[in-house]
């Protein structure tokens, strides 16, 4: 992951916002994803963006790309207890070969 | 149910022993990955699959190996194991040219060497 870069952790209180940051290195990336870990399991796909746009939201998450600064962004709108998890940004020029940040530890307090 | 499956779910083994790990996927994907995930969560891309190529990475010990006996799998299997092979490794796959849709990760194997 030494290509994506993220801080480790991250901790709010229950109803506030969420916003986890993330800076990757290659400028030919063409999707960004954003997949979410919880204790004991598997990584799970939450959203991604595609390269050409600035902003994409559902529901809670709206996600952020600054393609000049190569900076992603995934803002939670009311956290929740049930969001805290290891949030993971990855890149990908073409599907077939993804980067990993190294995951941001959330920890949501009630 | 479609998903990514592995088995077992925990392996605890002790050194030098040889283990599989077995993943499945009913999803029709033509690519499926091996991850490793380290006590940091760090996660690292081991093999890389499909029908026409296997992309190793260069940094993994040739004690690793992927079998596929056909698309829908990829079983790693890992001789002579070490204390530092313990660690969370995770299958994964995706279909080549699905664009923003991924990778379908398996819920992991828990490897502990003693």
């Amino acid at each position: 992951g030494e290509d994506v870069e993220q801080s480790l952790f991250l901790s709010v209180r229950e109803g506030d916002s969420s916003v986890i940051n993330c800076t990757y290195t290659d400028s030919s990336s063409t999707y960004l994803y954003w997949y979410k870990q919880e204790p004991g399991a598997g990584l799970q796909l939450l959203t991604y963006i595609f390269s050409n746009m600035d902003m994409k939201q559902d529901q809670r998450l709206t996600v952020l790309l600054n393609k000049k600064d190569k900076h992603l962004s995934l803002r939670i709108a009311d956290t929740q207890t049930g969001d805290s998890a290891i949030y993971f940004c990855a890149e990908s020029i073409d599907n077939n070969d993804m980067r990993f940040g190294a995951g941001t530890r959330l920890t949501v307090k009630p | 149910d479609t998903a990514v499956s592995q088995t077992p779910k925990y392996l605890v083994t002790q050194m030098g022993n040889d283990k599989s790990i077995k993943c499945e996927q009913n999803l029709g994907h033509d690519t499926m990955y091996w991850y490793k995930q380290d006590s940091k969560k760090f996660l690292k891309i081991m093999f890389s699959y499909n029908n026409k190529e296997l992309i190793i990475n260069e940094t993994v010990p040739n004690r690793f190996s992927p079998k596929s006996p056909d698309k829908a799998h990829l079983n790693l299997h890992i001789n002579s194991l070490e204390l530092g092979d313990s660690a969370v490794y995770f299958c994964a796959s995706s279909q080549g040219a699905s664009g923003g849709r991924g990778y379908t990760f398996g819920s992991g194997t828990r490897l502990t060497v003693v």
